[in-house]
């Protein structure tokens, strides 16, 4: 079944330290988004690409980056300066195919700093 | 930016009953989603529904574009409906999908 993966689905970070989020679809979608989710509240853009070997900046990109080197991935890394990182991450792939559109979304990843 | 604003926060209604949620969106939008994230976090997509009006079972929605607000309509509702559901849009243009801040539904048995 096509899908996206994230792992790991939980994951702990000490003070300064760098970790990195998976995401994986085998869906052949060009576009992929990361999103942080804080409790009771709605997604916010981390960052996007649209196409292998690029990516934009969302809404609240300081802090994290990205690579995009293959169609399929498309991997987060929270950076220690990051100084709030205690959320939900969610990756999600986008299909847009004449009249069939919308998003797909991984499980999550559920990321505390300890 | 676009701003998106969903209405009610909380919902709560027993097994059965029918529900309305309300997106109100600041600009004119060529992408308006519905999501349901389920209580263990699962997004899923429901309606891309940028005007007009679309059904799937128990669920429909509607957008007036003109107006700026779409609907989503839940009958007979079950207690699998519970979670958050989410609207999200984004004006020509642009790439990414702005969310609104959800709504709260809790069905009863």
């Amino acid at each position: 079944d096509g899908g996206i993966t994230q792992s790991p689905k939980y994951l702990f970070r000490k003070e300064g330290q760098n970790v990195t989020l998976s995401c994986e679809q085998n869906l052949n979608h060009d576009a992929m988004y990361w999103y942080r989710q804080d409790p009771g509240q709605g997604l916010r853009l981390i960052y996007y690409s649209q196409i292998v070997n690029d990516f934009q900046k969302g809404d609240i990109a300081e802090g994290y980056s990205v690579s995009r080197e293959k169609k399929e991935s498309f991997p987060l890394t929270v950076t220690s300066a990051q100084k709030n990182p205690t959320a939900f991450y969610l990756c999600a792939s986008e299909t847009r195919t004449g009249m069939d559109y919308g998003y797909t979304f991984g499980s999550g990843t559920r990321l505390t700093v300890v | 930016g676009i701003q998106v604003e969903q209405s009610p926060p909380d919902l709560i209604l027993q097994e059965g009953a029918n529900s309305t949620l309300r997106c109100n969106f600041s600009d004119s939008v060529n992408n308006l989603q519905w999501f349901h994230q389920n209580p263990w976090g699962q997004l899923i997509n429901l309606f891309y529904i940028p005007s007009g009006t679309k059904q799937n079972g128990r669920l429909s929605a509607t957008t007036v574009a003109t107006e700026r607000y779409s609907l989503l309509y839940i009958s007979s509702s079950q207690t699998t409906d519970s979670g958050v559901y989410f609207c999200a849009a984004s004006i020509q243009g642009a790439q990414k999908l702005v969310f609104g801040q959800g709504t709260r539904l809790t069905i009863n048995p």
